[in-house]
């Protein structure tokens, strides 16, 4: 069975202070690996899609890496507004390109 | 680009009655839609996946008479909860997908509230 964990459940940083988001699963046929930020209240936002181990991307202060076991969600030098929840979620290959989301990462900047 | 949009935002309803809710993709076509449920605190869980002119997928645990979903064109999708409970109150999220096994773009939700 497909299996999404997130790590911390929650962080809290200060503003400027860089961390890091796991992800880890287990799935079969990894099709693609999805960051999703969102808002209380509000669906989620697209952020990344990764494909395949070695891959990365990076959006502002955000960068995606992924492995064969996890992927990482670098944020450098936070802002309050980064605050937020985070989600992973794995595509499988034999998912019909639905999504399999972990429970997320709830991420709070202060100033 | 990659909007989709949901309506009603929030609806509160009586127990017993039915709900409709629309999913659209605005400046895409969707080869498939998905319907996802977030309880507070959750992550989501996918209930169904519809493509254009075919019958739902449900997900295990789901009962598609409960939960009727309608994918008449390639960018509307609509789910309608029949008899709600006050258990069905939940957030409920769609989300689109243009083709091949890129990016799922998922619109703002819909907040469930069955008294």
């Amino acid at each position: 069975e497909d299996q999404v964990t997130q790590s911390p459940e929650a962080l809290r940083l200060q503003e400027g202070e860089s961390s890091s988001l796991n992800c880890s699963y287990t799935v079969s046929g990894l099709r693609g690996l999805f960051w999703y930020r969102q808002d209380p209240g509000k669906g989620p936002e697209f952020l990344f899609t990764l494909y395949s181990a070695g891959e990365e991307k990076e959006k502002e202060r955000l960068k995606a890496t992924l492995t064969k076991k996890e992927s990482f969600l670098h944020i450098t030098a936070p802002k309050p507004e980064d605050s937020a929840t985070y989600l992973c979620a794995v595509q499988a290959g034999n998912s019909g390109y639905a999504l399999n989301f972990g429970k997320g990462t709830s991420l709070l900047v202060t100033p | 680009g990659a909007v989709v949009s949901q309506h009603p935002s929030r609806v509160i309803c009586k127990s017993g009655t039915s709900v409709k809710i629309e999913c659209r993709s605005l400046d895409f076509q969707a080869t498939t839609m998905f319907w996802y449920r977030q309880f507070p605190k959750q992550s989501l869980m996918l209930m169904a996946t519809s493509n254009e002119g075919s019958k739902a997928t449900y997900e295990q645990g789901v009962e598609k008479d409960k939960f009727l979903i309608n994918h008449a064109s390639l960018t509307l999708s609509t789910l309608t909860v029949t008899s709600a409970h006050p258990e069905d109150s939940s957030f409920y999220i769609c989300s689109a997908r243009q083709g091949g096994p890129g990016e799922q773009y998922f619109g703002p939700g819909t907040r469930l509230t069955v008294t």
